[in-house]
């Protein structure tokens, strides 16, 4: 089955914990992103790749790094977290062609700092 | 930068009743896709529909329907025949010919029996 798999699914974690949520695709996807989703403010994006060791910033990058070594896996790592990266985050994924098939979206990971 | 704005932060309808989901959108570009996404409570996101905006009939899909009006930057979403299980959270999206995605802040939609 065409899938993104996001893991863990939930997460509780304490300020300054480095932590990492992982993403995996398995449609030969070039183009891979990361969301948050907050009430009222809809998806912003964080950071996106490419392709292979391609990666850029979205709108809200501060606080977040990403690697893209394989094709297939798109990390979200949060170095040191904080209260106000608490949110439900979303991987997705797309052909690098025109665009015009969209996304296909993970089952998002709910995130809380305490 | 484009931008995607819902104006309805809640909307009900009736079961079997239609109902209309707003979104407008800003950019300069003449050419780029129109999307809309379920999030039922699941959270999973579902793609709905989806517009190109070189054509100008409006996208088709079984009980759902747009109006791209492109001059007025208007992207509607329209259900027919709602059912309880098109409850859910709506999401509008633009993306242009690169990789640049905005999503809208989204409709709450209840179905009432």
């Amino acid at each position: 089955e065409a899938q993104v798999t996001q893991n863990p699914r939930y997460l509780i974690t304490v300020t300054g914990k480095k932590l990492t949520v992982t993403c995996s695709q398995n449609m030969n996807h070039e183009y891979m992103s990361w969301y948050r989703q907050d009430p009222g403010l809809g998806l912003r994006q964080i950071y996106y790749s490419m392709n292979v060791e391609v990666t850029d910033k979205g709108d809200v990058p501060e606080g977040y790094k990403v690697s893209r070594k394989e094709k297939r896996n798109f990390p979200l790592i949060l170095e040191s977290p904080s209260p106000n990266q608490t949110s439900l985050y979303f991987c997705a994924s797309s052909l690098r062609d025109r665009g015009s098939y969209g996304y296909t979206f993970g089952s998002g990971t709910r995130l809380t700092v305490v | 930068a484009q931008t995607v704005t819902q104006s309805q932060p809640e909307m009900s309808v009736q079961e079997a009743e239609t109902v209309t989901l707003s979104c407008t959108y800003d950019t300069s570009e003449s050419d780029y896709y129109l999307f809309w996404y379920k999030q039922p409570p699941s959270r999973q996101m579902i793609l709905v529909i989806r517009q190109e905006a070189y054509k100008q009939q409006n996208a088709t899909e079984n009980r759902f329907s747009v109006n791209f009006q492109k001059a007025a930057k208007s992207f509607s979403l329209k259900i027919s025949d709602s059912q309880l299980g098109d409850a859910a959270m709506y999401f509008c999206a633009y993306k242009n010919y690169g990789q640049n995605f905005v999503f809208g802040p989204g409709t709450r939609l209840s179905v009432l029996p």
